[in-house]
């Protein structure tokens, strides 16, 4: 059965701290992993990956996959109180599905 | 631009009511897909559509249904709403197919009572 696994469920930091988000999988036909950060409501993307070894970054938030591990982590350096959300990863294959994580809750106090 | 709008935020619905989610997007996006949301869960997949005309189950279709007579519009269905239907639900679409980034709209909390 197709599942993603994230850890850890729930973090709490203070403003500055530098934290690392896991996203593990085990899936039929990879295609593609997906990094959604939300807040109150809907949830915004923020990064996808497809090849292995390959950094993405936007700002102080960086995310890398290793397919032969199987696993992607999300990275957040000097954090912020906006930085505070729930942080999804999903996972997409080559027959149109994706399954998402349950996500990790950040919680950064100042 | 709006993006992806849904109606209403939110809805308490009585055992065996029905009722009927609106989405609508205005990016001219093919795909589009409802979630639901449940706490510690994540999202799971209830129905989804690659265009106009043509819809497909997800995870989670019992007790729902979807129809697509546009690109624009998606709505969500529920019949005989029961207490397991609780849960905050999400509409989404993308350009691409459903392992590409998507787009979300505010999501409906929907309580059944």
């Amino acid at each position: 059965e197709d599942k993603v696994v994230q850890s850890p469920l729930s973090l709490v930091v203070h403003e500055g701290d530098t934290v690392t988000l896991n996203c593990s999988y085990e899936v039929t036909n990879f295609r593609s992993l997906l990094w959604y950060k939300q807040e109150k409501k809907a949830p915004t993307f923020l990064f996808m990956l497809t090849s292995s070894g390959i950094e993405k970054k936007s700002g102080r938030l960086s995310s890398i996959l290793d397919k032969k591990e199987l696993f992607s982590i999300l990275n957040i350096t000097a954090t912020q109180t906006g930085d505070s959300a729930i942080y999804l990863c999903a996972v997409g294959t080559s027959y149109d599905k994706v399954i998402f994580g349950p996500g990790t809750s950040l919680s950064v106090i100042p | 631009n709006a993006g992806v709008t849904q109606t209403p935020k939110f809805r308490i619905l009585k055992i065996g009511q029905s009722m009927t989610l609106q989405c609508t997007q205005d990016m001219n996006h093919n795909y589009m897909y409802w979630y639901r949301q449940d706490p510690g869960m994540g999202l799971k997949l209830i129905y989804y559509s690659v265009g106009a005309g043509i819809t497909d189950k997800g995870e989670v279709p019992n007790g729902y249904n979807v129809s697509r007579s546009t690109t624009e519009d998606f709505p969500l269905r529920l019949e005989l709403a029961a207490p397991s239907q609780t849960s905050v639900y999400f509409c989404a679409s993308s350009l691409g197919r459903l392992n590409t980034e998507a787009f979300f709209g505010q999501g409906t909390r929907l309580t059944v009572v």
